[in-house]
């Protein structure tokens, strides 16, 4: 249980345009869907936190116009990077958290395969 | 001082060896504690999950949490070649909150 898959897996796009990235939770309904972005050999720094129905917050310096997210359901939560240029060009992860958790821990995350990026 | 503080490795040991991964914090608000375990170009999967001090065990998998030195660790029991990965810490405060605050990430290789 607590699957979480990304859509697409891999992009390429040139510079200049749009890529929508989709979260979704395949067997559990998520309160709350993060966003993370991570540069080879580093750690996973968090963008965004959404709940669905609501605004995502986005963390310090993370343009929220350049990075939209809309949490249009309990299973579902998209990440659309707009303007894209070389410099965003990275590893995007999402992660949820379900209702209940699965582990009997309500604070736990399950992340998805990740979506690699490359802007040209 | 970071808030996580996880030695970025790369650690290599042989097959069948026990492994220790350790992580220092600075924040004394977190209260649940996690490990999750990244292979190359994949999203990180919870190991463990562990809620205040104490050990918890599953399968070859020890974690430890002692909240009085802000000292967390992973021990690996009989440790396989497939354990081979990045072994990420992560934190969080609860009480409504659900970010996680995160190490950088062990390098683990098991050499057959």
């Amino acid at each position: 249980g607590a699957v979480v898959s990304q859509h697409p897996s891999w992009v390429i796009c040139k510079s200049g345009t749009s890529v929508k990235i989709e979260c979704r939770s395949l067997d559990f309904q998520a309160t709350t869907m993060f966003w993370y972005r991570q540069f080879p050999k580093q750690s996973l720094m968090l963008m965004a936190t959404s709940n669905e129905g609501s605004k995502a917050t986005y963390e310090q310096g993370v343009e929220k116009d350049k990075f939209l997210i809309n949490h249009a359901s309990l299973t579902l939560s998209t990440l659309t990077v707009t303007s894209a240029h070389p410099e965003d060009s990275s590893f995007y992860i999402c992660s949820a958290s379900p209702l209940a958790g699965v582990h009997g821990g309500l604070y736990e995350q399950y992340f998805g395969p990740g979506t690699r990026l490359t802007v040209t | 001082q970071k808030e996580v503080e996880q030695d970025p490795g790369p650690l290599s040991v042989p097959e069948g060896a026990i492994v220790s991964l350790n992580c220092t914090y600075s924040n004394s608000a977190f209260q649940y504690f996690m490990w999750y375990r990244q292979y190359s170009r994949k999203g990180p999967e919870l190991l463990m999950y562990t809620y205040s001090s104490g050990n918890k065990e599953d399968g070859r998998f020890t974690a430890q949490v002692d909240k009085s030195s802000k000292y967390i660790s992973l021990f690996i029991r009989d440790s396989q070649p497939s354990d081979s990965a990045t072994y990420l810490c992560a934190m969080s405060e609860g009480a409504g909150s659900y970010q996680l605050t995160f190490g950088k990430g062990t390098k683990l290789s098991v050499i057959p």
